[in-house]
């Protein structure tokens, strides 16, 4: 049974600190990635999708990476700022058969102080 | 362009009441999704929907039922609902990107229900 893990579960950084999201998977044959935010109180936004051929994904100051053989995935987010505070929550999809069913991790809470 | 709405926003039910919590979408997806987020726990999958009038099991399907009528709606009943049943509920859709099986789910805004 595939089992998604999210460390650590919240993280405090100053603004404008480099950090790292770790996400790890059970399970390595996925079909993809995908890392959401969630802001209180609101549904999930997709941030990116990285497919299970690829190594990683960019997009502004955030780069997502995947390493499938080790089950792991990093969201790196670049000079932090107090607006992306925010709990973000990677997601697996299982293999192309599986219908766009995505198994979660339990999300890492992000405070970014000003 | 709403995305994917959700009705109620919040609800507080008795133990053993029922309730039905509808789920509409205006990007014209085939797929769409029930999930329920849990302090500690991510989202779980209770039922999907590849297409109109077509559904299935998801992770925790037990006490819930769930109708795809209409292509636009989705729809999550309790028959009889339990203080296991609190949690936030959100519903997804999603589309097939044709040739590359690429699909990001759209969230609608969550319902938090309270079951006492």
């Amino acid at each position: 049974k595939q089992e998604v893990t999210q460390i650590p579960a919240a993280l405090s950084v100053p603004e404008g600190e480099n950090l790292v999201l770790n996400c790890s998977f059970t399970d390595s044959a996925i079909y993809n990635l995908q890392w959401f935010r969630q802001d209180p109180g609101k549904g999930l936004t997709s941030l990116l999708l990285i497919q299970s051929s690829q190594r990683e994904q960019t997009s502004g100051r955030l780069n997502a990476s995947l390493d499938k053989s080790s089950g792991r995935s990093t969201l790196y987010i670049a000079a932090s700022q107090p607006g992306d505070s925010a709990t973000y929550l990677c997601a697996v999809r299982l293999g192309s058969g599986n219908t766009g069913k995505l198994i979660f991790g339990q999300g890492t809470t992000l405070q970014v102080k000003p | 362009n709403a995305g994917v709405t959700q009705t109620p926003k919040f609800r507080v039910l008795k133990t053993g009441q029922s309730m039905t919590l509808l789920c509409a979408q205006d990007m014209n997806h085939e797929y769409m999704y029930w999930y329920r987020q849990d302090p500690g726990m991510g989202l779980r999958l209770i039922h999907y929907s590849v297409g109109e009038g077509t559904t299935a099991k998801g992770e925790v399907p037990d006490g819930y039922n769930v109708s795809r009528l209409k292509k636009q709606n989705f729809l999550l009943g309790l028959e009889s609902a339990a203080p296991s049943q609190t949690s936030v509920y959100f519903c997804a859709s999603s589309y097939r990107l044709a040739g590359t099986g690429r699909e990001t789910q759209y969230f609608g805004p969550g319902t938090r229900l309270l079951v006492l």
